[in-house]
């Protein structure tokens, strides 16, 4: 099993442009999610999904979008890119009825 | 306004010693509670839990404390060693979704060999 695995690792925008930030896993897990880490701020949720169809708002959502075609794949889209968004972007899976999640290895983004 | 909370962030101690790391919540609809811990360059991995029903959860040399009154969760590690070296995050879901986490801000611990 892979886990969770994510593209890119790096990845530096311009201001405007837009990008998709890939997240697959391989654990027939139904949930899955994004956060984004700061400095000082810990992890917030910006979107997660309990299933392919199925998507809702985290704490962070605005700027960023979600859809989940399949149980495997869930990208986290960016439309027009602020320097706001500069972060390390995580996704997550878990389980339907755990807490635990897993992790992937992140995307640290860059808009300048 | 952030509802997890760890005041702390960083924590120096000798190997061999115990280290505590604290976490304080605001949010009283919260009944399940996680501890992460973060290498550099790395997910996050999952550590310890505990429900509110119980106040201590023990997973070798990992416990967990809960002291629901105060909304406040401890991670105690004995013996801490230098392997344990990394940012430890404390996380947070409520009865009422179960669905999204709060994560506090992390302490990094550093185990002096």
């Amino acid at each position: 099993n892979a886990g969770v695995t994510q593209t890119p690792k790096f990845q530096v925008l311009k201001t405007g442009q837009s990008m998709t930030l890939q997240c697959a896993q391989d654990m027939n897990h139904e949930y899955m999610s994004w956060y984004r880490q700061d400095p000082g701020m810990g992890l917030r949720l910006i979107h997660y999904s309990v299933g392919a169809g199925i998507t809702d708002q985290g704490e962070v959502p605005n700027g960023y979008n979600v859809s989940r075609s399949t149980t495997e794949d869930f990208p986290l889209r960016l439309l027009s890119a602020a320097p706001s968004q500069t972060s390390v972007y995580f996704c997550a899976s878990r389980l339907t009825g755990i807490y635990e999640q897993y992790f992937g290895p992140g995307t640290r983004l860059t808009v300048t | 306004d952030q509802q997890v909370k760890q005041n702390s962030p960083s924590l120096s101690v000798q190997e061999g010693r115990i280290s505590i790391l604290n976490c304080d919540y605001t949010n009283s609809m919260f009944d399940y509670f996680l501890w992460y811990k973060k290498y550099p360059a790395e997910g996050p991995t999952f550590l310890i839990s505990i429900s509110s029903i119980k106040d201590k959860n023990e997973d070798g040399r990992f416990t967990v404390f809960l002291n629901k009154s105060a909304k406040h969760l401890s991670l105690h590690i004995v013996p801490s060693q230098p392997g344990d070296s990394a940012v430890y995050f404390c996380a947070a879901s409520a009865r009422n979704n179960f669905n999204k986490f709060y994560f506090g801000s992390g302490t990094k611990l550093n185990v002096k060999p």
